[in-house]
C-alpha cells in the first residue's frame, strides 16, 4: 500500500547532539512537508519542498535542516541549535497536480516523537 | 499571515450526543481541510471544502463552509467512542500556495 513512512517512532537525544528523522513516501508525490506539533499549539511548518533539490523555509525553520535529493525522501535534521527540540514531528506529502488551486490534500506519516534528555 | 481559530479547545460528550466544532479565519479561506488525529499518531484526512456554502458528509460527520468562506463547522451526529480524537482544520493560502496553515485542534472525548 502507498503511504508515508517515518522513522524512528521514538527518539531520545542528548543536548548538543544532531539527530535526523527519516521520511519516505511511495505515493509519487512531488511536494513534501515537515511539521512540528506541540501540545496546545497545533501544527507549525518547518520546511517544505515542492521539487527535488529544492526546499523552502517554513515558519519555524531555525535550528533545522533538510535535504531533497530524491523524490521519495525528505529527511529532517534537528540540530543542536534548536533550543527546544522536544516535540512530535510530522511529515506529509501531496501531489501538486491534483485539483484546483488550493486543493492540496496532505497525506501524513505516523509521526516521530523526539525527546531531549 | 493567516490564522485559524478553532473552538472549543476541548469537548466532552456522552455517547449518542451531537456536537459541533468551529474553525474561523479573519481572511478568506482557499480550501478548507478537516483532519482527525488519534493521540501520538498522524493526521487522517476527513473532508475538503472549497466553495462558499459547500457542505459535505461522510457517515455521521458533516462539514460546512459558510458563504463568505471565512468559517467552517464540523458536525458529528450521534457521537460514538470511535469519534474521539483531535480534530484539526487546515486552510490553503491565497493564490493556491501549497503551504497549509492549521488550527490548534479540538480534543474530543466521547464517554460511553
Amino acid at each position: 500500500d502507498g503511504g508515508i513512512t517515518q522513522s524512528p517512532k521514538y527518539l531520545f537525544r542528548k543536548e548538543g547532539q544532531n539527530v535526523t528523522l527519516s521520511c519516505e513516501q511511495n505515493l509519487n508525490h512531488d511536494a513534501m512537508y515537515w511539521y512540528r506539533q506541540d501540545p496546545g499549539q497545533g501544527l507549525r511548518l518547518i520546511y517544505y519542498s515542492q521539487i527535488v533539490n529544492d526546499f523552502q523555509k517554513g515558519d519555524i525553520a531555525e535550528g533545522y535542516s533538510v535535504s531533497r535529493e530524491k523524490k521519495e525522501s525528505f529527511p529532517l535534521t534537528v540540530t543542536s541549535a534548536q533550543k527546544n527540540p522536544t516535540a512530535f514531528y510530522l511529515c506529509a506529502s501531496t501531489d501538486r497536480g491534483q485539483g484546483a488551486a488550493g486543493a492540496n490534500v496532505l497525506t501524513f506519516g505516523a509521526g516521530s516523537r523526539l525527546t531531549v534528555l | 499571515s493567516q490564522e485559524l481559530e478553532q473552538s472549543p479547545q476541548s469537548l466532552i460528550v456522552q455517547e449518542g450526543k451531537n456536537l459541533t466544532i468551529n474553525c474561523t479565519s479573519s481572511k478568506t479561506l482557499y480550501g478548507l481541510y478537516w483532519y482527525k488525529q488519534k493521540y501520538g499518531e498522524g493526521l487522517i484526512f476527513l473532508m475538503m471544502l472549497q466553495k462558499g456554502g459547500e457542505e459535505k458528509s461522510h457517515e455521521k460527520i458533516t462539514a460546512k463552509l459558510d458563504e463568505k468562506k471565512q468559517q467552517s463547522s464540523l458536525h458529528i451526529t450521534a457521537s460514538q467512542p470511535s469519534h474521539a480524537g483531535i480534530y484539526l482544520c487546515g486552510a490553503g493560502t491565497q493564490g493556491g500556495s501549497e503551504k497549509l496553515v492549521f488550527g490548534k485542534g479540538t480534543k474530543l472525548t466521547v464517554n460511553p
